[in-house]
């Protein structure tokens, strides 16, 4: 069946490094691909998605291109702050969402 | 514009318990999706309500039930808890013909 691999954490970083956190999907169709974030002790909130093979989701600074042939998404960010801590997950969608077991990223000043 | 809401925030029941959690969709948004989410993973798709029908089921057993009201808001119970069960319950809303969800804040509920 469909799933998403992530990179395992946490990945600590300092403010204003480069982040990159690898997912790779298997799926039979064409999904729609997802990049959620859940900060402590709330619900998850959708970061940004994409449709179809080589399109750019983006949002608050955070990036990710459908890469059919290599069947990832990965999630970069140019200069991570402090307030980005949190757990991010990787998702693929025919319907129901399929998520990764996400990760943890710690930004330290 | 309201999001999408969950009651109770937090609940604590006893092994053998039935539980009821609530969930109100996005305004605009006609479907309602629930997932399980255990400690330290990744949510679990349980199933997924349209037209007050379930449209799609992840692999959990019929102890997990749901309903959905004809103002789209839903209900998902679950009988004869388990100490598994203890998990944060997760609601989410969207549109019949999209698949991008949008998440509430999600019901922890304990199983002791």
């Amino acid at each position: 069946g469909d799933s998403v691999t992530q990179m395992e954490g946490p990945v600590t970083l300092s403010e204003e490094a480069f982040l990159t956190i690898n997912c790779t999907y298997t799926a039979t169709g064409y999904p729609s691909l997802f990049w959620y974030v859940q900060y402590p002790g709330e619900g998850l909130q959708l970061l940004l998605k994409a449709t179809k093979a080589d399109d750019k989701g983006s949002n608050k600074g955070f990036e990710a291109t459908y890469r059919k042939e290599t069947t990832s998404f990965h999630l970069e960010k140019g200069s991570v702050q402090v307030s980005d801590s949190a757990v991010y997950f990787c998702a693929l969608s025919e319907g129901e969402l399929i998520f990764g077991t996400g990760t943890r990223l710690q930004v330290f000043p | 514009d309201a999001g999408v809401t969950q009651s109770p925030t937090h609940l604590i029941k006893t092994r053998g318990q039935q539980v009821t959690l609530r969930c109100s969709p996005k305004s605009g948004h006609d479907t309602v999706s629930w997932y399980q989410q255990a400690l330290g993973q990744g949510p679990q798709f349980i199933f997924q309500y349209y037209e007050e029908e379930e449209r799609q089921r992840g692999n959990f057993p019929d102890r997990f039930s749901g309903h959905q009201f004809p103002n789209y808001s839903s209900e998902l119970n679950v009988n004869a808890l388990l100490l598994g069960d203890s998990a944060l319950y997760l609601c989410a809303s969207s549109l019949v013909t999209e698949y991008e969800q949008y998440f509430g804040p999600g019901t922890r509920l304990t199983v002791t």
